[in-house]
This record gives structure tokens, sequence and C-alpha cells, in this order.
């Protein structure tokens, strides 16, 4: 079974706060995704990554960045923590190519 | 801009009923389609995928793809309460990152 691991279920943080989300999966994927998710909103994609050391952005980059540094492990940074985004985070991983993407449980964030 | 849409709902179905679930994408060169399933405050899990034109079964859901008409279906047979819960559809051109729609949210009343 894939197994995609977040490292929060649930986070409350100060506005202006450097924020971690920390994502593991332990299938050797190589692509790996990060999401939030917004009521009327459905899923936007914020950074993607489709190697280690890789990066791309996805629709909604601003305000965040990304590491992976390891293969199975991809952190999504908020370098400064802003009430709006306040939000459900997925992270997600697959193969590659046009293959099944898995996600994880997602980090629920409610920023203060 | 590559687009997938879906029909928000609610689509409210009896229990025992089949559930229809429609999804239209725009991108010709999508190549794989999925169906997800998200119950609230949860995260999505994958129910089918399909490649290729015509039907795919399992158990009590079928997806259906017509890539000339550039659309993909969910039929959901002998309809649950705990189907209810909002079902994305997310389609692939290649090594992209899957388009996913807003997703439909299905109520299946007991």
């Amino acid at each position: 079974d894939v197994k995609v691991t977040q490292s929060s279920r649930y986070l409350v943080k100060r506005t202006g706060e450097k924020v971690f989300l920390e994502c593991v999966q332990d299938m050797d994927h190589e692509n790996m995704f990060w999401y939030r998710q917004d009521p009327g909103l459905g899923l936007r994609l914020i950074y993607f990554s489709y190697d280690v050391k890789m990066k791309e952005k996805g629709d909604i980059p601003e305000g965040y960045s990304v590491s992976r540094e390891k293969k199975e492990r991809f952190s999504l940074i908020l370098e400064s923590a802003s009430t709006n985004q306040t939000s459900m985070y997925l992270c997600a991983s697959r193969t590659g190519g046009p293959e099944t993407q898995y996600f994880g449980p997602g980090t629920r964030l409610l920023v203060l | 801009q590559k687009e997938v849409e879906q029909n928000s709902g609610p689509l409210s179905v009896p229990e025992g009923a089949i559930a229809s679930l429609n999804c239209t994408y725009s991108d010709r060169g999508s190549q794989s389609f999925f169906w997800y399933r998200q119950y609230s405050g949860k995260s999505p899990e994958l129910i089918m995928s399909i490649y290729s034109n015509g039907d795919k079964e399992d158990g009590r859901f079928t997806a259906q793809l017509n890539k000339a008409s550039q659309y993909v279906s969910l039929l959901i047979r002998d309809s649950q309460p705990s189907d209810s819960a909002t079902y994305l559809c997310a389609v692939n051109a290649g090594n992209t990152p899957l388009v996913f729609g807003k997703g439909t949210r299905l109520s299946v009343i007991a």
C-alpha cells in the first residue's frame, strides 16, 4: 500500500511565523505535489517537484517555498504566515507520467 | 488553460438508486482520467482510473470515457448513504500535474 504521511493533522500559528509542513512518501515516487483546498475554490496547486532538488511553481506559489532534499520528503514552507493562508494543505505523490496520484491525510492550518 | 468542469451539485439520490456524475475536460491531449472521493474534512482517495474509451467496472462503480466528446462519467450503482461525499474528477496529459474539477457533492438519502 502506498503511504503518504504529513507531519501534522492540525496546526495553529500566529501571523508572521515561519511554518514548515512536511510530507513523506514510502513508495519511491518521483513526483510530489503540494495543494491547498478551500471551500468553493477546489484544489489549487502550490508547488510540485519531479525529482530531488527540483521544484516547479504551481498556480498559487506566492507566499510559499518548498524544499526537496531527499526523494521521499517534500516540505512546504510559509515564510511569514498570514491569515489568508488558513486552509487545508494536501500533499500528494505519484511515480511519474500519467499515473495514479496518492494523497496524504492533509494538514488543517489555522493562522491567527 | 486546461479545465475540468463538474456540476457542483448537490446531487441527491435515494438509497439503492444509480448516481451519475459527469465531468468534461478541455485538453484533447489528456491521457488518463481519475475519480476521487472526498469525505468532509478528509483527503481525496482514488476510487477509479480509466485510460481508454469505453467502460471500466469495479464493484458498484463504473467509469465511462468518451475522448471524442471529451467527457468522463462515474456511475454508482445501489447507492448507499456511505457514498455521500464530494467526487473529484481529475485529468492528466502525460508527465504534468493533474487538473482537478471542483467536485460534485453527492447526497444519498436513506
